[in-house]
């Protein structure tokens, strides 16, 4: 089964380093979200690019977080400075024109800042 | 804006039974439904979609239906297991034109609980 790959699955850092998360979508996908869950907020949607071009961000708090699609194979989540509240699972997603068959999710990167 | 609910928000029954989840919409013009698994610390395992042309999908002992005039959706599975022990959430895209289009919006979800 294809699949999107997220790396690293875990990642403990300190308070005011930089953090990058990637994803690898399934090929062929032109659909790429990035979602960030907690247990208060459950899913919030940070990301949404479509044939990599940003689409909308209006989640995702601007002054320290960037969302890029460099190729059609990389997604990339950075966090800089990361803080304590930024804790959470992250999951990338990828479909086919908008969905129009489902989307696929990763397995997360479970980010820990201290 | 789409809204998507979903009840119960937490179910615990007896290994056997069979049981209902629903979810419902606000805006019914969708082009799809996708009902999706979550295992604790565990990323999302997708379980069915459904076309907004169809009424219903079955996968297994799952089956969903799709009632988009009435913003409804349920999920039903037969003869339930411990192993079905999960949260389970639906999710429909954003039709609206501009660059939303295809932003998935989901529901709450419902924890499952199956004993033994």
């Amino acid at each position: 089964d294809a699949r999107v790959t997220q790396t690293p699955r875990h990642k403990v850092t300190e308070m005011g380093q930089e953090v990058t998360m990637r994803c690898q979508p399934i090929l062929g996908h032109n659909t790429v979200f990035w979602y960030r869950q907690t247990m208060m907020q459950g899913l919030e949607l940070l990301a949404y690019f479509r044939n990599r071009a940003p689409l909308d961000d209006s989640g995702m708090p601007k002054d320290r977080f960037s969302a890029e699609m460099p190729d059609a194979t990389l997604a990339t989540l950075k966090i800089q400075p990361s803080e304590p509240r930024d804790s959470a699972v992250y999951f990338c997603a990828s479909g086919f024109v908008a969905g129009i068959y489902g989307y696929t999710f990763g397995s997360g990167t479970r980010l820990t800042v201290v | 804006k789409q809204e998507v609910t979903q009840i119960p928000a937490a179910l615990s029954v007896p290994e056997g039974e069979n049981l209902v989840l629903n979810c419902s919409f606000t805006d019914s013009a969708i082009y799809n439904l996708q009902w999706f698994r979550q295992d604790p610390g565990k990323g999302l395992t997708s379980l069915l979609l459904i076309q907004s042309s169809q009424r219903e999908q079955t996968s297994g002992r799952l089956n969903a239906s799709l009632d988009k005039s009435s913003g409804r959706s349920t999920l039903y599975i037969a003869a339930s297991q411990p192993g079905d022990s999960a949260t389970y959430l639906c999710a429909v895209p954003f039709i609206a034109g501009g660059t939303s289009y295809g932003k998935l919006t989901f529901g709450q979800g419902t924890i499952l609980t199956v004993h033994p």
